[in-house]
């Protein structure tokens, strides 16, 4: 079975500091991964996603996430975070084939001015 | 806005009310998605609609009935809700084309209903 980690619940940064969001993901094959966001009230807005190519995925505002085969890690960054970043992450994954999206459970983000 | 809307936003219902949940897509895409999200627990996919054919059931209990008219409605029907169905319920849909796999794509989702059930 497939399932994507979200190892920390929340994640604190100062304005301007670079800011890392894990993830870490079990599927078997190539992993088709991505991120979203969700905003208070809002529904998962799609940031970035990795399907092949190139290990660094450039996505929406700014943020960039890094595969990682060996360590099969997907840590979503930022290299100077911003307040309006202030929400709720989530990872999600799947394997090649007919499967479904597993999404982790979020990691709620926390910019302070 | 993503170009997937649901209403109502918010509903309260009682245990014996029905009720139903509807999303619209107007991005022209082919498969349609319920989620349920829960604080603390990962997205529960619950059905999936591909060409307006069901084609994922996650073991939903049958008091949440889906239907899918045409590409662009989806609704969620509620009957003898429990409490612990209380939940923010997410419509997500996607493009992928006939005979692929319908979640290939970047899913955009829609903002929510929030369900109490009291």
């Amino acid at each position: 079975a497939q399932s994507v980690a979200q190892p920390e619940d929340q994640v604190n940064v100062a304005e301007g500091n670079p800011l890392t969001v894990k993830c870490t993901y079990s599927v078997s094959g190539n992993p088709y991964l991505f991120w979203y966001v969700q905003y208070p009230n809002r529904g998962l807005q799609f940031l970035l996603k990795y399907i092949t190519g190139d290990n660094l995925v450039k996505g929406s505002y700014g943020f960039e996430a890094e595969f990682n085969k060996s360590q099969t890690s997907f840590h979503l960054k930022k290299p100077s975070a911003l307040v309006s970043d202030s929400a709720l992450y989530f990872c999600a994954g799947r394997a090649g084939g007919y499967q479904k999206v597993t999404f982790g459970i979020g990691t709620k983000l926390q910019v302070i001015p | 806005e993503t170009g997937v809307t649901q209403t109502p936003r918010h509903l309260v219902m009682g245990m014996t009310n029905k009720k139903s949940l509807k999303c619209e897509q107007h991005l022209g895409h082919n498969a349609m998605y319920w989620y349920k999200q829960s604080a603390k627990k990962p997205l529960e996919l619950m059905f999936v609609y591909s060409l307006e054919e069901r084609v994922e059931n996650n073991s939903v209990p049958s008091r949440f009935s889906p239907e899918c008219p045409n590409s662009s409605h989806l609704f969620l029907h509620l009957h003898t809700l429990q409490p612990e169905d209380s939940a923010l319920y997410l419509c997500a849909s996607s493009q992928g084309a006939s005979g692929e796999n319908p979640y290939q794509e970047t899913q955009y989702f829609g903002p929510g209903t929030r369900l109490l059930v009291l």
